[in-house]
């Protein structure tokens, strides 16, 4: 059974950057897809990004320039930056496998993240 | 970016009742939409995926269906388990957009 489990600094100053890990257990990143999703205060979904099985990516064009998602193949885990923060990327952040029918069937727990100084 | 208009927002019901939450499409996504609950301090889960397949592990009760670009979540019998937030996704194009949600409590 696949796991997934975020981890990373719950507190982010301003104009830093948020830098979160995704473990991985029971299923290879080498397969499928595995992406980035944010819930903010008051239930709003925004979809990140994701980095393929191949280690191309794609990202939300919301997000510019700031974000940057890689892996680290050898430990099963991938990673998240967003850089330039502020406090509106203050959410809860999961990550989640998805597929070639593009829907995600498996979640972290998700990783509660405050920027403030 | 494609938009996803969810209603209701919120919707209070009695247990057995019959619950439909809606996704309008602002434009063609085809089959490209899923369904996820979201209980209270868990992750979201997996519904339905391709607009009327049903998740591994997801009780019958739960159903999808299309016409057009509207998009239906149908529980057929509300249990007291089902209480969270719902969510559609659609998936035809990039960036992935989520409905605003649709927050459902026991009556």
């Amino acid at each position: 059974e696949v796991q997934l489990q975020e981890s990373g600094p719950g507190l982010v100053k301003p104009s830093q950057s948020l830098s979160l890990t995704c473990s991985v257990t029971g299923y290879s990143i080498t397969s499928n897809y595995w992406g980035w999703i944010r819930k903010f205060p008051g239930n709003k979904m925004e979809w990140m990004g994701y980095i393929s099985y191949s280690g191309s990516t794609s990202y939300n064009p919301s997000l510019k320039s700031r974000i940057s998602i890689t892996r680290d193949t050898s430990k099963n885990q991938f990673f998240l930056q967003l850089n330039s923060v502020t406090t509106e990327d203050t959410a809860t952040y999961y990550c989640a496998r998805s597929g070639l029918l593009r829907f995600m069937d498996a979640w972290g727990q998700g990783a509660s993240v405050t920027v403030s100084s | 970016d494609i938009q996803m208009t969810q209603s209701p927002a919120s919707l209070s019901a009695s247990l057995e009742e019959i619950v439909t939450i809606t996704c309008q499409a602002s434009q063609d996504i085809g089959n490209w939409l899923s369904w996820y609950q979201q209980k209270p301090g868990k992750s979201p889960q997996l519904l339905i995926y391709g607009a009327t397949s049903l998740a591994d592990g997801v009780p019958s009760r739960f159903s999808g269906s299309r016409s057009g670009t509207q998009y239906s979540l149908k529980i057929s019998r509300l249990q007291v388990e089902d209480i969270g937030i719902y969510y559609c996704l659609q998936a035809y194009s990039a960036p992935n957009t989520f409905g605003a949600g649709t927050k459902l409590e026991l009556k």
